[in-house]
């Protein structure tokens, strides 16, 4: 099972908006709504921000969001802050296992 | 609110096998799904199995079979990954994560162990 495919790195002012995106197949993006995404900040765990494609656990702000077009999704961050620099991850179910993203480093400029 | 703490750092030898625990606390650990992610130094994240404890059952990535094997004690409500034929590549720190369930599973980790530090170094 291969990796699913991210940008190495973006970058954003702050205020402004950035899109990740977090390509595979048919046989995981494209083939469940099970797409997560994730924050990690140096030498700290993941934390999940994103579930089920575009559903936000409690207590993550509304400026981040989801969504999923065939085998490509998508996290978007509004009104970047200086805090939002960190290291994102994909993840998607496949069929009895899970599969990530290589991760991709947001710069806030 | 559950917790998730994770056994300490090893140096292990190449060739041996480690097995790094994970204790649960604040919840109902047998209604959990526990999954196991590894990230080397610099790199990605990379999910290796989980086990549902309630069931005994794990599953694992294609990439670690026969090379690992995850298990958990409902009694004391911990979850282990054992990880044998250690090779340098398997340098990372092991993380134990666990499901969140809407209904079910739905493939997303919500609580994350501290992480175990794994190096492996003749």
């Amino acid at each position: 099972q291969s990796a699913l495919t991210q940008p190495p790195s973006a970058s954003g002012s702050p205020g402004q908006s950035v899109t990740i995106s977090c390509t595979g197949t048919s046989s995981d993006v494209g083939g469940y709504n099970y797409v997560s995404w994730y924050q990690q900040h140096p030498g700290k765990a993941p934390k999940l921000m994103i579930y089920e494609v575009s559903k936000r656990p409690s207590g993550v702000p509304d400026r981040f969001s989801g969504s999923k077009s065939g085998n490509t999704a998508s996290l978007t961050v509004s009104g970047l802050q200086a805090e939002d620099e960190a290291d994102y991850y994909c993840s998607s179910y496949a069929g009895s296992l899970v599969v990530f993203g290589g991760g991709t480093k947001l710069t806030v400029l | 609110q559950v917790q998730l703490v994770q056994s300490g750092a090893e140096v292990k030898k190449p060739g041996s096998s480690v097995k790094v625990s994970c204790k649960a606390s604040g919840g109902t650990f047998s209604s959990y799904t526990i999954s196991w992610v590894r990230q080397a130094p610099g790199q990605g994240l990379e999910w290796m199995g989980r086990i549902i404890p309630i069931l005994g059952i794990a599953n694992y990535a294609q990439k670690f079979q026969g090379r690992v094997t995850i298990t958990a004690d409902k009694s004391t409500s911990t979850a282990y990954m054992e990880l044998s034929s250690l090779r340098s590549e398997d340098t990372a720190v092991y993380y134990c994560a666990r499901e969140l369930t809407v209904a079910g599973t739905v493939y997303a980790f919500d609580i994350w162990g501290q992480g175990t530090m794994v190096t492996v170094s003749s």
